[in-house]
This record gives structure tokens, C-alpha cells and sequence, in this order.
């Protein structure tokens, strides 16, 4: 199965900061990888599929990038309502992975 | 609107079998893979199991394969997972995701499956 980890686990951030997580798979995926964000008690919500394209209705502060081993999720100026969970799961084979999560919270 | 709606969820002993459903509508069904997901408390998302638009091909995490069956129901637009030989670590949200065969963008808002004794 492919593996894979995202860095940090956690970090804090304040309203305006530019954020950037990270995500490694164990081996090359291509482009094959999403983003997703999740708030506690909720569903997540897809951010960015195919590795740097932007869901419908997400907000343009959003983006992704990277390609077969690593990729990052940024984004631009914070604002309050982003402050919530990340997770990259790979959609290059089966069974698809997610990573262990980054935990983004108010400084 | 899309809505994807889960139900079958409870409190089950070790051992024991539950059969989630998924009722979706808001969206073409029969048209998109679907997948399950889970979340354990307090933990990271598990991708579960998939099915194609046919129900004719599945996949299934290593932690599930043997005990889980995924199937479909196109003509009632309804998603199943058939779950037996249940053990704690199966205890979680059990999300029904679809809509989207790579990247599925709809999820529902789960129902949660306990298994205790």
C-alpha cells in the first residue's frame, strides 16, 4: 500500500499568515492526490483534486502543487473559518490512503 | 442539491454483522463510483471500500477484505456495505462518499457503528 505522511502534525497560525502543509507518499503518484478539509463533527470537504486543481467553490486562497513524491497545500492569508484538519489522500491505486492529518489551529 | 444519506449504523458486539445503506440523490448515481470512508474517534480518515458504476468491480482496504462487501443499487440510487465478523477496531463514522470516480466530492454525514461488548 502506499504510504502517506504529512508534515507537521500541527501547526498554529494566526489570521493573515500565509500556511503551507506538507505531504509525502511512499512512492510516485503522478498528480494522482487530493486535499481535503475537515471540521470537527463534519463531513470533509474536498479542497484540490488532481493536485493543484481548485474544487468548485473553494476560495482562491487555496492551492496546491507537487507532483510524484511530494506536494504541498498553501494557504495564502488565513482566515477564521479555515482554522480545521488537512488531510492528502492518494488516488493512484487501491487501496487509497490518506495521510495522518494536520491539525491547523488559532496562535 | 446533492445529498447523500447514511443509515444502519448502532452498537453491535465483537463478532457480530451490520449492513450500512446510503441513499443518494441531488446527482446522477448510477453514473459514479462510490466509496466508503471511516473515521475512527479521534483518529484519520480510512478509505473503506469502492465499487464502479456497475457494481461488477470492488476494492476493499487490507483491514476489511474478506469480512466487508460493497455493493449498489442503481435503480434505487442506494449504496450498501455489508459488514461482518465485526471487531472493535471497525469502531468508527462510517462516511458514504461519491460523485466523483478519482476525487468523489460528496460526502454524507455519516453514521457511526460501535462495537463493544
Amino acid at each position: 500500500d502506499i504510504q502517506m505522511t504529512q508534515s507537521p502534525s500541527s501547526v498554529s497560525a494566526s489570521v493573515g499568515d500565509r500556511v503551507t502543509i506538507a505531504c509525502r507518499a511512499s512512492q510516485d503518484i503522478s498528480g494522482w492526490l487530493a486535499w481535503y478539509q475537515q471540521k470537527p463533527g463534519k463531513a470533509p470537504k474536498l479542497l484540490i483534486f488532481a493536485a493543484s486543481g481548485l474544487q468548485s467553490g473553494v476560495p482562491s486562497r487555496f492551492s496546491g502543487s507537487g507532483s510524484g513524491t511530494e506536494f504541498t497545500l498553501t494557504i495564502s492569508s488565513l482566515q477564521p473559518e479555515d482554522f480545521a484538519t488537512y488531510y492528502c489522500q492518494q488516488a493512484d491505486s487501491f487501496p487509497y490512503t490518506f495521510g495522518q492529518g494536520t491539525k491547523l489551529e488559532i496562535k | 442539491e446533492v445529498q447523500l444519506v447514511e443509515s444502519g449504523g448502532g452498537l453491535v458486539q465483537p463478532g457480530g454483522s451490520l449492513r450500512l445503506s446510503c441513499a443518494a440523490s441531488g446527482f446522477t448515481f448510477s453514473g459514479h463510483w462510490m466509496h466508503w470512508v471511516r473515521q475512527g474517534p479521534g483518529k484519520e480518515l480510512v478509505w473503506v471500500s469502492r465499487i464502479n458504476t456497475d457494481g461488477i468491480s470492488t476494492s476493499y482496504a487490507d483491514s476489511v477484505k474478506g469480512r466487508f462487501t460493497i455493493s449498489r443499487d442503481n435503480a434505487k440510487n442506494t449504496l450498501y456495505l455489508q459488514m461482518t465478523s465485526l471487531r472493535a477496531e471497525d469502531t468508527a463514522v462510517y462516511y458514504c462518499v461519491g460523485g466523483g470516480s478519482y476525487y468523489p466530492p460528496y460526502w454524507g454525514q455519516g453514521t457511526r457503528v460501535t462495537v463493544s461488548s
